[in-house]
């Protein structure tokens, strides 16, 4: 099966930089996908790592180890907008070309 | 202008009727996929189709029936059988031989 693993919640100063950690198992790797969603909307994508290393889009950078199960979606000088939640996901390897999603991080920026 | 439109953004039926929830697309995207999203959760998936006249169910399907007559429709019913009907329904769909999901804007649906 495949397993996905978000902290549910965190909080960090406007202008700061802050880490969303996820980690997952699963029996075969496709890649891995980064998402924000506002409260009320839809998800949007921000990044997709298929291989190992960071890869940096603005003040949005994402990192990826296939070897630890492990990537990390990294915010710089952050904005109140940015509060949000954010969603790791992989594709499910039992074939559909799905997505399995973990449940989510809920960014709060304050001032 | 392409793109995936759900309709209404937010609908209110009483217990025990059924009510279908519409998703259309003009991205010509193949795979058309539901999911359901409740307060604080994450994304569960209801029902995906990767072709006309063809679907299959997800994780949740209990309660739930679609129908994919064109690529460019999948609408969900969700029926009186969906013991907790009230949420977050979010449509995606996903061009050939990628993973990316391209999302509606969501149907807010509550049931008293």
């Amino acid at each position: 099966g495949q397993n996905i693993d978000q902290p549910t919640e965190m909080t960090a100063t406007e202008g700061a930089i802050v880490q969303i950690n996820c980690t997952y198992q699963t029996s075969g790797f496709n890649g891995l996908f980064w998402y924000q969603q506002h409260a009320g909307e839809a998800p949007t994508f921000l990044s997709y790592n298929v291989l190992d290393g960071l890869e940096e889009k603005g003040r949005f950078s994402s990192f990826l180890s296939r070897s630890k199960g492990y990537s990390y979606l990294l915010l710089k000088e952050l904005q109140m907008k940015d509060s949000a939640s954010y969603l790791c996901a992989v594709p499910f390897t039992g074939g559909g070309n799905k997505l399995t999603f973990g449940t989510g991080t809920q960014l709060k920026v304050e001032l | 202008d392409g793109g995936i439109t759900q309709s209404p953004k937010y609908l209110f039926r009483k217990e025990g009727q059924n009510v279908t929830l519409s998703c259309e697309q003009n991205l010509n995207h193949d795979a058309m996929y539901w999911y359901r999203q409740d307060p604080g959760q994450g994304l569960r998936l209801i029902y995906y189709s990767q072709i006309v006249n063809d679907f299959q169910k997800g994780d949740i399907a209990e309660g739930y029936s679609v129908s994919r007559e064109k690529k460019e429709s999948f609408p969900l019913t969700v029926t009186s059988a969906q013991k907790n009907p009230t949420a977050f329904y979010l449509c995606a769909t996903t061009p050939a031989g990628t993973y990316e999901q391209y999302f509606g804007p969501g149907t807010r649906l509550t049931v008293t």
